[in-house]
């Protein structure tokens, strides 16, 4: 299995560009999530889906989209990108949404708005 | 809101030492506690998954210790070598899958 997969790893975007940050898994799991990791913040949570078709916000959610089409795939979208969208950007996944289950998060993709 | 903090923020022993890393949490109706380990550059890595009702999990030279009612977790290393020189996230999830992040322990051990 390759886990969890993202790309591009590296971008850089002027404001106002918009992109899809890819994320995939080969492991069946129903539960993903977006993640964004900046310095003296932490990890936090974007935007997460309990399986396909299904998706929530998270603690930051605004200037991102996202969809859920397959189980496999949950592409997030910056439709207008802001330089405060500079972050590195963590997919992960879990079995199922539920209390148990331990996630598994993907290499990250880092982004530079200009 | 859950408040996760960890320390200290950053570590550096020699090599072959036993080490303790803290977690702390302010909302103590968690499901699990997951550590991770983060290598500059790079995703996060799974170590340890602690469900609510157990106190322990070990693999191993790492355990991870929970106490709920005190909002506490250690993640214990045996006898340290180089390669375990990363940052150590902890990040408890009190709410389906969502998980809440410390802001890590960055250790470096000492040849």
């Amino acid at each position: 299995n390759a886990g969890v997969t993202q790309t591009p790893k590296f971008q850089v975007l002027k404001t106002g560009q918009s992109m899809t940050l890819q994320c995939a898994q080969d492991m069946n799991h129903e539960y993903m999530s977006w993640y964004r990791q900046d310095p003296g913040m932490g990890l936090r949570l974007i935007h997460y889906s309990v399986g396909a078709g299904i998706t929530d916000q998270g603690e930051v959610p605004n200037g991102y989209n996202v969809s859920r089409s397959t189980t496999e795939d949950f592409p997030l979208r910056l439709l207008s990108a802001a330089p405060s969208q500079t972050s590195v950007y963590f997919c992960a996944s879990s079995l199922a949404f539920g209390d148990w289950n331990e996630q598994f998060f993907g290499p990250g993709t880092r982004l530079t708005v200009l | 809101k859950q408040e996760v903090t960890q320390i200290p923020a950053a570590l550096s022993v020699p090599e072959g030492e036993n080490l303790v890393l803290n977690c702390s949490f302010t909302d103590s109706a968690i499901y699990n506690l997951q550590w991770f380990r983060q290598d500059p550059g790079k995703g996060l890595t799974s170590l340890l998954l602690i469900q609510s009702s157990q106190r322990e999990q070990t693999s191993g030279r790492l355990n991870a210790s929970l106490d709920k009612s005190s909002g506490r977790s250690t993640l214990y290393i045996a006898a340290s070598q180089p390669g375990d020189s990363a940052t150590y996230l902890c990040a408890v999830n009190n709410a389906g899958n969502m998980l809440t992040f410390g802001g890590g322990t960055r250790l470096m051990v000492k040849p």
